[in-house]
């Protein structure tokens, strides 16, 4: 079957660097999503990883290992602002994106 | 980015009653349209797939007489709520995708709350 596994919660600390990671299962893949939701809003667009290596967008990067089935989201110098959930998706071969429950991050002071 | 609109944001409705939502992309076309719901604390489940000009395809265990979707052009897909109950309270999603891209882009939801 298809699966996504992501922890459910982080705790950080303001200013410092936090790496949540993601294992994916699919039929097929066409690229691995990251979203950031936060609460009571709909989730909004982080990074798009299809080939393996780090892509870099400022202080977010997203890493994919195909071979491995792994992904993670690192985010840097860490704002109370990015307290979020942030969700982990599969594309599969019909192009239809399986959901992780979502990492619950939490800033401290 | 591009962007999808959801009207209404949020509604209030009594049990029995029907709700339309409206999903719109606003500045490209999407040829196909997902629409989610997700509870308090919980992640998103997708509910049923659009495709312009078709049938939505539903996911198990979700009800296409209750869940009434229609995607009849390519920048619009509505779904409607129909008969309403306290237990379909819902943040309602929709997402659409460019027929030229992988991403999905979402709409801003709509909160649901029937009394």
């Amino acid at each position: 079957g298809q699966n996504i596994d992501q922890p459910t919660e982080m705790t950080a600390t303001e200013g410092a660097i936090v790496q949540i990671n993601c294992t994916y299962q699919t039929s097929g893949f066409n690229g691995l999503f990251w979203y950031q939701q936060h609460a009571g809003e709909a989730p909004t667009f982080l990074s798009y990883n299809v080939l393996d290596g780090l892509e870099e967008k400022g202080r977010f990067s997203s890493f994919l290992s195909r071979s491995k089935g792994y992904s993670y989201l690192l985010l840097k110098e860490l704002q109370m602002k990015d307290s979020a959930s942030y969700l982990c998706a599969a594309m599969d071969s019909n192009y239809q994106l399986i959901w992780g429950a979502g990492t619950k991050l939490i800033i401290k002071p | 980015g591009a962007v999808v609109s959801q009207h209404p944001s949020w509604v209030i409705c009594k049990s029995g009653t029907s709700v339309k939502i409206e999903c719109r992309s606003l500045d490209f076309q999407a040829t196909t349209m997902f629409w989610y719901r997700q509870f308090p604390k919980q992640s998103l489940m997708l509910m049923a797939t659009s495709n312009e000009g078709s049938k939505a395809t539903y996911e198990q265990g979700v009800e296409k007489d209750k869940f009434l979707i229609n995607h009849a052009s390519l920048t619009l897909s509505t779904l409607t709520v129909t008969s309403a109950h306290p237990e379909d309270s819902s943040f309602y999603i929709c997402s659409a995708r460019d027929r030229a891209d992988n991403e999905q882009f979402f709409g801003p939801g709509t909160r649901l709350t029937v009394l």
